[in-house]
């Protein structure tokens, strides 16, 4: 039961353009959410997250939207640069007041490459 | 500050031995998490360690275990390995309970179990 789908393995931008990655989620008790970035032979690393409370969080060139009546969420990277190139792994956790252990449920990660 | 180490890098093992795995979480972190990623999938959740307790577990066999030290240092133990158990076995280490950062796990680079 893959309750954090990545339905696109792969993506290709051109520098400078948007990347605009996408994420599902079937379990509707998720509250928030993660977007992590994996060099090869590095573990993950955080890169933006939001509240269920929010649509919106941005970061510099990263803001992740959230849609939660059609359990959907989606990174966007304005301008990609070549060093983005990575896999992008979403992650969603029930964090419920703060009591919640921190089981993240990841997606398959999408491959990001951006082309000079 | 140290962030999140993990030994061995790889490890080598034949069907029924059995192996433990470390991870040193980052300096002022009291949580450890430990996932399994095999090969073109996201990480999965095997269990947290939480002020030296067990905090959550996910879908795994009891021949994986683990260990959580004083220092918050931490072990993966698995017991009569399986072919299927070849994979990328990652730390993530985290601020505790009660904190929205609570749930912003840092990665190790993770070790590469390879069963033959």
């Amino acid at each position: 039961d893959q309750q954090v789908k990545q339905n696109s393995p792969s993506l290709s931008v051109q520098e400078g353009r948007i990347s605009i990655l996408n994420c599902d989620y079937t379990n509707s008790m998720f509250d928030y959410f993660l977007w992590y970035k994996k060099y090869p032979a590095e573990g993950p690393t955080f890169l933006i997250s939001i509240s269920s409370i929010k649509d919106k969080n941005e970061d510099g060139r990263f803001t992740v939207f959230l849609n939660k009546s059609a359990k959907h969420l989606s990174l966007h990277i304005v301008p990609s640069q070549p060093g983005d190139s990575a896999v992008y792994f979403c992650a969603a956790t029930r964090f419920a007041g703060g009591t919640s252990y921190g089981k993240l449920t990841f997606g398959q990660g999408t491959i990001l490459t951006v082309h000079p | 500050e140290t962030g999140v180490t993990q030994s061995p890098t790889h490890l080598i093992k034949t069907r029924g031995q059995q192996v433990t795995l470390r991870c040193s979480s980052q300096s002022g972190h009291n949580t450890v998490s430990w996932y399994q990623q095999a090969l073109g999938q996201g990480p999965q959740f095997i269990f947290q360690y939480y002020r030296e307790e067990e905090n959550g577990r996910g879908n795994f066999p009891p021949r994986f275990s683990g260990l959580q030290f004083p220092n918050y240092s931490s072990e993966l133990n698995v017991n009569a390995l399986e072919l299927d158990d070849s994979a990328l076995y990652l730390c993530a280490s985290s601020l505790g309970q009660g904190s929205i950062d609570y749930n912003e796990q840092f990665f190790g680079p993770g070790t590469r179990l390879t069963v033959l």
